[in-house]
């Protein structure tokens, strides 16, 4: 059981580069999210989907897309990096019901 | 505005004494209180939750408190060990979507 995967776990960007993160979740969750971390600053919300074919903004969405396209998958997409996105990108996906979320190891993106 | 604080960046316990981490929050739309144990290279892992209506919950060697009143909760840890040497965050949820708010966290170490 996989749990929550992300791709790729590391990555160089120039800046005005495009790319998209990829998440997939095997566990037949309805709600998805993409946080960033930051040093000191906790975990932030970027975009979440309560379901297929659905997204919302979270805390921090300038810049940032998302795609739900599948129930088990959640892309985000940056279309022009830019430094300030340096950070560790966090997927996560939860039940409707009592629990909490359950997190991929990370993706660890820098923009030079 | 930080609706999250986790005053206490760092704490230093000796193996086998208690390890205390609190958090104070501001939004009292919160209904749950989760608590996550990040390893550095790792996603955060669910530790352990606490109800807004209840005030205590353990679950072995830990202990979340919930002061609704004074909107603090603690996390007690005994004994630490070793290997509870990591970031540990507080993430209240909020009632929509489970979406998660996340403290600054505080990183424990516990000396043998």
């Amino acid at each position: 059981n996989a749990g929550v995967t992300q791709t790729p776990k590391f990555r160089v960007l120039k800046t005005g580069q495009s790319m998209t993160l990829l998440c997939a979740q095997d566990m037949n969750h309805e709600y998805m999210y993409w946080y960033r971390q930051d040093p000191g600053m906790g975990l932030r919300l970027i975009h979440y989907s309560v379901g297929e074919g659905t997204t919302a903004k979270g805390e921090v969405p300038d810049g940032y897309n998302v795609s739900r396209l599948k129930k088990q998958n959640f892309l985000l997409g940056l279309e022009s990096a830019a430094p300030s996105q340096t950070s560790v990108y966090f997927c996560a996906s939860s039940g409707q019901g009592i629990g909490g979320a359950f997190f991929g190891q990370g993706t660890r993106l820098t923009v030079v | 505005d930080q609706q999250v604080k986790q005053n206490s960046p760092s704490l230093s316990v000796q193996e086998g004494r208690i390890s205390i981490l609190n958090c104070d929050y501001t939004n009292s739309m919160f209904d749950y209180f989760l608590w996550y144990k990040k390893y550095p290279a790792e996603g955060p892992t669910f530790l352990i939750s606490i109800s807004s209506i209840k005030d205590k919950n353990e679950d072995g060697r830990f202990t979340v408190f919930l002061n609704k009143s004074a909107k603090h909760l603690s996390l007690h840890i005994v004994p630490s060990q070793p290997g509870d040497s990591a970031v540990y965050f507080c993430a209240p949820r909020g009632t929509s979507y489970g979406k998660l708010t996340f403290g600054q966290g505080t990183i424990l170490t516990v000396h043998p």
